[in-house]
């Protein structure tokens, strides 16, 4: 089946700093999205992507869906300690099948 | 909040045993899926509803079974249970009306199989 790598597995930031994280798949998806997990809460969705070569702004967040439709990135600017957490990128075929495949995710971990 | 309910947040039972784990989806969404989240698999797909009837189905174990009634809450069985079986149980909803789907997932159900 479809497969997402994700990465980094992990990283530890100073308040402040940019983060970037990515996500590849084997094989094409129609719809990127990307998630942000706390401990002991369900996955919240940050920014859907709909059409390849789409870049989608929230707040300090930005996703680009890749041109090939096989990969995404996700950045944030200036991160603060409430950006803890774990990311996860999704992706979806769409059509008839909506069902999510998920990345590993990234543990963020931001130092004050 | 997502406006999806999971109810029961926190369940520890032991092997053989049965579970019935409880969703309530966000209102006007037709469609809910499951997802078991575990170390080491990750978050995967489970079922899922469409207006109470089964439209996907992922890596869904057999000892599992589903269903979404009239109402279009959902409800995930999970009989007789294993060891590793224990894990995070998400449910989540969307309109599913065509093209793309976006979907809200609810708090979690944590199961521990002792």
């Amino acid at each position: 089946g479809q497969q997402l790598n994700q990465s980094p597995q992990s990283m530890f930031i100073q308040e402040g700093e940019d983060v970037s994280m990515n996500c590849t798949s084997s094989s094409i998806f129609n719809t990127w999205l990307w998630y942000k997990q706390d401990p002991g809460e369900g996955p919240v969705l940050l920014i859907a992507l709909y059409k390849a070569g789409e870049l989608t702004s929230n707040g300090r967040l930005t996703a680009q869906f890749g041109i090939t439709r096989k990969d995404s990135f996700l950045n944030i600017s200036a991160s603060i300690p409430s950006d803890v957490g774990i990311y996860f990128c999704a992706g979806q075929l769409g059509g008839s099948n909506y069902k999510l495949t998920f990345g590993k995710g990234t543990l963020l971990t931001v130092n004050p | 909040d997502s406006g999806v309910t999971q109810t029961p947040k926190h369940l520890i039972t032991a092997t053989g045993q049965r579970v019935t784990l409880r969703c309530s989806p966000r209102s006007g969404d037709l469609s809910v899926y499951w997802y078991q989240q575990s170390l080491d698999q990750g978050l995967q797909f489970l079922i899922q509803y469409y207006n109470g009837e089964e439209r996907a189905k992922g890596n869904i174990l057999e000892r599992f079974s589903a269903q979404q009634f009239p109402d279009l809450h959902s409800e995930l069985n999970l009989s007789p249970l294993e060891l590793g079986d224990s894990a995070l149980y998400f449910c989540a909803s969307s309109v599913a009306a065509g093209g793309a789907d976006t979907q809200y997932f609810g708090p979690g159900t944590r199961l521990t199989v002792l």
